[in-house]
């Protein structure tokens, strides 16, 4: 089974910290996703990255960047955080089907 | 208009019940057509996965999908209170530059009660 973990189930922190949440797949996925997901908005995408160094603007960058120096590993990063990035952030791989990870739940006071 | 539209519900049934929930779609380059299942708090969890018009069947679920209409659905036979949950379709084009993207629906909420 495809195994995608995300580095934090619950995450608290405060207007302009800078928040790192990772994600790990081991199933050698070439494209990684991180979505944020809010009630009454769905999942919305964020960032993807279809190889190593690559990346591409999802429908919501603003306030976000990524990283992804491994294949396996693919991290979202909030450079100053704000309170309307109070949200469930989730990660996914894809080779053919996409896999989500379990989630952090992000809260900005 | 949303590319991908689903009824948000809330849906409610009794458990036993025959649930169908519904997608419709405005682009018709999309291929590839998913159901996942998401608990509360959880991540979404890959139901059905499909790339041509019919049905496929998986145990209790079945998804359709008509192409000449845009409509996808999942009906879920003999629910269980363990179905209960957010549902989410979601679809995706073939190949090239699209990298597997995913387009998604709202997402219905489902109670089976007992």
């Amino acid at each position: 089974d495809v195994k995608v973990t995300q580095s934090s189930r619950y995450l608290v922190k405060r207007t302009g910290e800078k928040v790192f949440l990772e994600c790990v797949q081991d199933m050698d996925h070439e494209n990684m996703f991180w979505y944020r997901q809010d009630p009454g908005l769905g999942l919305r995408l964020i960032y993807f990255s279809y190889d190593v160094k690559m990346k591409e603007k999802g429908d919501i960058p603003e306030g976000y960047s990524v990283s992804r120096e491994k294949k396996e590993r693919f991290s979202l990063i909030l450079e100053s955080a704000s309170t309307n990035q109070t949200s469930m952030y989730l990660c996914a791989s894809s080779l053919e089907k996409q896999f989500f990870g379990p989630g952090t739940r992000l809260t900005v006071l | 208009q949303k590319e991908v539209e689903q009824d948000p519900g809330p849906l409610s049934v009794p458990e036993g019940a025959i649930v169908s929930l519904n997608c419709t779609y405005s682009n018709s380059a999309f291929q590839y057509f998913m159901w996942y299942r998401q608990y509360s708090r959880k991540g979404p969890e890959l139901l059905m996965y499909t790339y041509s018009s019919g049905n496929k069947e998986d145990g209790r679920f079945t998804a359709q999908v008509d192409k000449s209409s845009k409509y996808i659905s999942l009906f879920i036979r003999d629910s269980q209170p363990s179905d209960s949950a957010t549902y989410l379709c979601a679809m995706s084009f073939a190949g090239g530059t699209s990298y597997g993207k995913l387009t998604f629906g709202q997402g219905t909420i489902l109670t089976v009660h007992p």
